[in-house]
């Protein structure tokens, strides 16, 4: 079951916030969050397993509430190269991921 | 990370040909998957390939269209059979440990 990712895009100024979200209907094992820029393959950022865990490097980071089998991705301080599609992937167990339909960010300076 | 490496690029088909891509990681995984991607559209997976066994297709997906070969842990391929216009898309390879990495995508058009 595709999860569900909002918003559908977002537009925003440099050093301006950001959150993503993405929900799941299935229990899920782990959440992957990947950033795709036009005419590139996706770029893994992150992932994050069962147990509630929350990660983060540089000024992207995520949560994971696995009771709610929801997980969102925050962007502070936004920067002109965070600008793509932002896509999350969830897996329950049966170790393929499936992905949520994207959320396009655009970055303004 | 993996480095995925897929060959073609990208292909300018014939309705009613097939085509095979390749897809060399540049390390053993445990895993490797084929996506497709329309532009502008999320990553559909196709299937799973399995090394040493047949791979596992998700619904809508079948191996007379999409046939798939692991002979390895570090190589697989995709046919796209007998194809039509409705086949054009980016196809990506991805291999997975713990994290799942993706290929540089194959761009395929059937005229």
């Amino acid at each position: 079951q595709q999860p569900v990712q909002s918003p559908q895009a977002v537009i925003l100024r440099e050093g301006e916030d950001a959150v993503i979200n993405c929900s799941s209907s299935k229990a899920l094992y782990s959440v992957h969050w990947y950033r795709q820029k036009h005419g590139e393959a996706p770029v893994f950022l992150m992932i994050l397993l069962k147990g509630g865990e929350q990660k983060g490097h540089d000024k992207i980071s995520a949560s994971f509430n696995e009771k709610k089998q929801q997980s969102s991705l925050y962007l502070t301080a936004s920067q002109l190269s965070y600008s793509g599609t932002y896509f999350c992937g969830t897996e329950s167990g049966d170790d393929k991921i499936i992905f949520g339909k994207g959320t396009r960010l655009h970055i303004l300076p | 990370s993996a480095v995925i490496s897929q060959k073609p690029s990208r292909d300018i088909c014939q309705r009613g040909t097939s085509l095979t891509i390749q897809c060399q990681v540049d390390s053993q995984v445990t895993m490797m998957f084929w996506y497709r991607q329309q532009p502008g559209q999320s990553l559909t997976l196709i299937a799973t390939a399995n090394q040493g066994s047949e791979a596992t297709y998700e619904s809508g997906f079948v191996i007379d269209k999409f046939p798939i070969s692991r002979p390895n842990l570090t190589f697989s391929t995709l046919t796209v059979s007998n194809m039509s216009p409705e086949d054009s898309s980016i196809y990506l390879c991805s291999a997975r440990d713990n994290e799942q990495f993706f290929g540089p995508g194959t761009r395929l058009t059937v005229l």
